[in-house]
């Protein structure tokens, strides 16, 4: 079945320290998004992308970092920059170019990250 | 830039009573979709709307898009206890790449 992996699904990670959250598809998808989300909160775009070793900030990009150099994925890496970390991510992806009425992100299943 | 707005933030209904969330946008859009997050879970799609005035209905779930393409209403008809999670809507103006999403109306269904 084509969807979306993320790992880890806990991370636990010191101040201080830089952290890669992974994310793959298999949907053939020409977009991908990191989102983050606090409690209780909506979703927040850090980066996406639309094509490969392209990518583009969102509204809270500062202290995060992405690349994408193959079309299945796209890692997250939190740095130590990011002033508080600790807060849901979601990675997702969407086809957005050809023919087809279903343009709608498929969301991964997320990770939670909290800073010790 | 584009804002997105949901109201209610919360509801608690009974099991067997309605629901209706409400997205607004500041700008005309293009495209709005919606989208449920279960507790503890992930957004998964819904469905997405196009044209002005456009009803779409998934079983109990009925969908609405403004004549003016602003504003976008779900409607729940008898709640069920599986109902329970964040509803979100998306919006995507003309000069939008991505779709913006609102804070999110999250439903409560007392049994």
């Amino acid at each position: 079945d084509g969807g979306i992996t993320q790992s880890p699904k806990y991370l636990f990670r010191k101040e201080g320290q830089n952290v890669t959250l992974s994310c793959e598809q298999n949907l053939n998808h020409d977009a991908m998004y990191w989102y983050r989300q606090d409690p209780g909160q909506g979703l927040r775009l850090i980066y996406y992308s639309q094509i490969v070793n392209d990518f583009q900030k969102g509204d809270i990009a500062e202290g995060y970092s992405v690349s994408r150099e193959k079309k299945e994925s796209f890692p997250l890496t939190v740095t130590s920059a990011q002033k508080n970390p600790t807060a849901f991510y979601l990675c997702a992806s969407r086809r957005v170019w050809g023919s087809g009425a279903n343009y709608g992100y498929t969301f991964g299943s997320g990770t939670r990250l909290t800073v010790v | 830039g584009q804002q997105v707005m949901q109201i209610p933030q919360y509801q608690h209904v009974q099991e067997g009573e309605d629901f209706t969330t409400y997205c607004n946008s500041s700008t005309t859009l293009s495209n709005i979709q919606w989208y449920k997050q279960r507790p503890g879970g992930h957004p998964v799609f819904l469905i997405q709307l196009v044209k002005s005035g456009e009803v779409k209905k998934q079983k109990r779930l009925t969908f609405q898009f403004g004549e003016a393409k602003k504003n976008s209403s779900l409607h729940i008809t008898a709640t069920q206890t599986t109902d329970v999670g964040t509803y979100f809507c998306a919006g995507l103006d003309n000069y939008g790449q991505n779709f913006v999403f609102g804070p999110g109306t999250r439903l409560s269904v007392l049994p």
